[in-house]
Formats: structure tokens, C-alpha cells, sequence
């Protein structure tokens, strides 16, 4: 069984810093790796996704890698700002067979940007 | 957007009544879910539908049930609430193309 863990579980930074959340997960078997945004009261909002055959992708400030030899990804923010201030969920897609896959999640990184 | 829209948005409801919300897409993917959000558990799989007809259970499904009778809409029922299904529902849709999920806003239930 998939498991997805996120440290740390709260990031209060001073607005401007680029900053790391982590993400590993247990089954290096992983099909997609994706990010998510959630503010609070809210849906969640796609971020990245990061594909199979792929090592990162880049939406702006954002980056994201995956390592599946470690069981690792990371989210890279650059010039953090206020308004990225967010609980931050990855979540990793296993297939199952029968054309069956399904997202496992972490419980997120809760971040803050102190302007 | 993925052209998703749960409903309803918010209810609140007592012990023993059944329950059914609803998820509906409006582009055509073969993949949606259900999830519960809850406080220290975070975000667990409920109910799955790989296609009309086709679903299966995730790691939270006792006491759910659901159906999917038509590409577009994916129902989920609680044949008889309890006070631990009060939650936060949500569901998603996975494209195609990418395998990318996408979110609906959420259905506030509360159990009493």
C-alpha cells in the first residue's frame, strides 16, 4: 500500500525566500506525482503534474521533481510571496490493474508567508 | 476548470437519514472519484468509477455506496448517516490525456 508522507507539516517563511517543501512516499512504483494547492475552505488546485517518464516540471516559480529511486519529490518555490500562503498536498497515483489507478495523498505542508 | 460541479455545496442532516451527493462533469472522463477530507487524516479515496457501470471501493468505503449510470455523473450515497461521516466530500475527475486530476469544490456534510 501506497504511503505519502509530507514534512514538515507547517512552513512559516519571511516573504521573498525561495523555499523546499518535501514529499516521499513508500512505492518507488509510482505512475504520476502531483501537486496541489489548497486555501482554506476550498477545493484543491492542481499545481504540477509530473508524469511517469518525466524528472520535474515548471509552472513559473514553481518546480517540481520526482525521484522515484529515493521516493522523493520536492516543490520548489522561488520569491515566496503572501499569496502563497496554502496547505501544499502531493499525491502519488498507483495503477492497480484493470485500467484501475488512484491517488494516494500526504497530509500537506501548511505554509505561511510573513510579509 | 474542469467543468466540475458537486452538489449539494453544503447540508446538514441527522443520524439515520440517507444521504446522496452528487458529481457532476461536463467534458466526458472515463475516471472519477470520491474522497473525504478529514483533520490528521487528510485527503482517503472513498469510491472509484472507471466507466458507466464500473466502480470500486478505496480505502474509507464502509457505510458508502455509489453509482454511475451515466458518463457525467457520479452519485455517492450514505444509505444511513452516521456522526463520523461528517465531512468534507470532494470529487475529482482524472483526464485522459495527462492522467492530471482535477477537483470539485467540495460538499460540506454534518451529521447530528
Amino acid at each position: 500500500k501506497q504511503e505519502v508522507t509530507q514534512i514538515p507539516a507547517a512552513l512559516s517563511v519571511p516573504e521573498g525566500e525561495n523555499l523546499v517543501l518535501n514529499c516521499s512516499f513508500t512505492d518507488s512504483a509510482i505512475y504520476n506525482l502531483q501537486w496541489f494547492r489548497q486555501d482554506p475552505g476550498k477545493g484543491l488546485t492542481s499545481l504540477l503534474l509530473i508524469q511517469s517518464s518525466q524528472r520535474e516540471q515548471t509552472s513559473g516559480r514553481l518546480n517540481a521533481s520526482l525521484d522515484k529511486s529515493s521516493g522523493r519529490s520536492t516543490l520548489y518555490i522561488a520569491a515566496s510571496q503572501p499569496g502563497d500562503s496554502a496547505t501544499y498536498l502531493c499525491a502519488g497515483e498507483g495503477y492497480s490493474g484493470a485500467g484501475s489507478y488512484q491517488l494516494t495523498f500526504g497530509k500537506g505542508t501548511k505554509l505561511s508567508v510573513i510579509p | 476548470d474542469a467543468g466540475i460541479t458537486q452538489s449539494p455545496r453544503h447540508k446538514v442532516t441527522e443520524t439515520g437519514t440517507p444521504v446522496t451527493l452528487r458529481c457532476h462533469q461536463t467534458e466526458n472522463h472515463r475516471y472519477m472519484y470520491w474522497y473525504r477530507q478529514d483533520p490528521g487524516h487528510g485527503l482517503r479515496l472513498i469510491h472509484y468509477s472507471y466507466g458507466v457501470k464500473d466502480t470500486d471501493k478505496g480505502e474509507v468505503s464502509d457505510g458508502y455506496s455509489v453509482s454511475r449510470s451515466k458518463t457525467e455523473d457520479f452519485l455517492l450515497t450514505l444509505e444511513s448517516a452516521t456522526s463520523s461521516q461528517t465531512s468534507v466530500y470532494f470529487c475529482a475527475i482524472r483526464t485522459g490525456a495527462t492522467g492530471e486530476l482535477f477537483f470539485g469544490e467540495g460538499s460540506r456534510l454534518t451529521v447530528l
